[in-house]
């Protein structure tokens, strides 16, 4: 299974900017990046993915390093509803047995202090 | 109610018990995948079903634990003669593909405490 690092934690103040970095050296072409959050006592929720180019949505922005080997998913003001741990992942596009099987890992626990 | 719905959200159940877990998911939705995250961990792959089939079963820890998805939509997970190290939450997640794109949604988990 392709692998994914993060921080074990990461804080932050309200209202500030946040950069949650990610490395995937052993990425193939045909894996998309996700990113998922769980918040306490919920199940994780989607954030983004992306492939290649950079991608902005509601909840966040996601940078892709031009090799492909990092990423960083950018909360563009945090919130105190923003503190969970977010989850870097892989998932291939590809083809085989073993699409299914996405490696969650222990991701960033983020805390967002008032 | 349009998410993945799971049932029970708590079992406590005494070790050598059989339990089940059912997970409905969305509507529609081909791929379902059941995980399992025990106090402080991330999320540990179990299964994974496209339709009524399981392409991977290997994640699942030991022959005690087996899982069905019938029609294409409801799915069991049954762990048999439970054990204390059983205990964590079990979620279940739904997802429109198994292929890169797919967004996956999850239930809120059953949480198994095996005494």
């Amino acid at each position: 299974d392709a692998k994914t690092t993060q921080p074990n934690s990461m804080e932050s103040n309200e209202e500030e900017p946040v950069h949650l970095p990610c490395n995937h050296s052993t990425i193939s072409g045909t894996d998309y990046i996700h990113w998922y959050r769980q918040l306490p006592s919920q199940g994780p929720e989607y954030v983004i993915h992306g492939l290649t180019s950079n991608v902005n949505n509601r909840m966040a922005s996601l940078a892709i390093a031009e090799d492909r080997k990092s990423s960083t998913l950018i909360l563009h003001r945090a919130t105190l509803r923003d503190a969970a741990v977010y989850y870097c992942i892989l998932r291939d596009h590809g083809r085989g047995s073993t699409l299914g099987r996405l490696y969650f890992g222990r991701g960033t626990q983020l805390t967002v202090w008032p | 109610g349009a998410g993945v719905s799971q049932s029970p959200s708590n079992k406590v159940t005494e070790k050598g018990k059989d339990v089940e877990l059912r997970c409905d998911p969305i509507s529609g939705h081909t791929a379902l995948y059941w995980y399992r995250q025990s106090l402080g961990q991330g999320l540990e792959f179990l299964i994974y079903f496209q339709g009524n089939s399981a392409p991977d079963k290997s994640g699942l820890p030991s022959d005690r634990f087996s899982a069905e998805r019938t029609g294409g939509s409801v799915s069991t997970l049954t762990i048999q003669r439970t054990q204390q190290e059983d205990s964590a939450v079990y979620l279940c997640a739904s997802s429109s593909s198994t292929r890169g794109t797919g967004e996956l949604f999850f239930g809120e988990g059953s949480r198994l405490t095996v005494l």
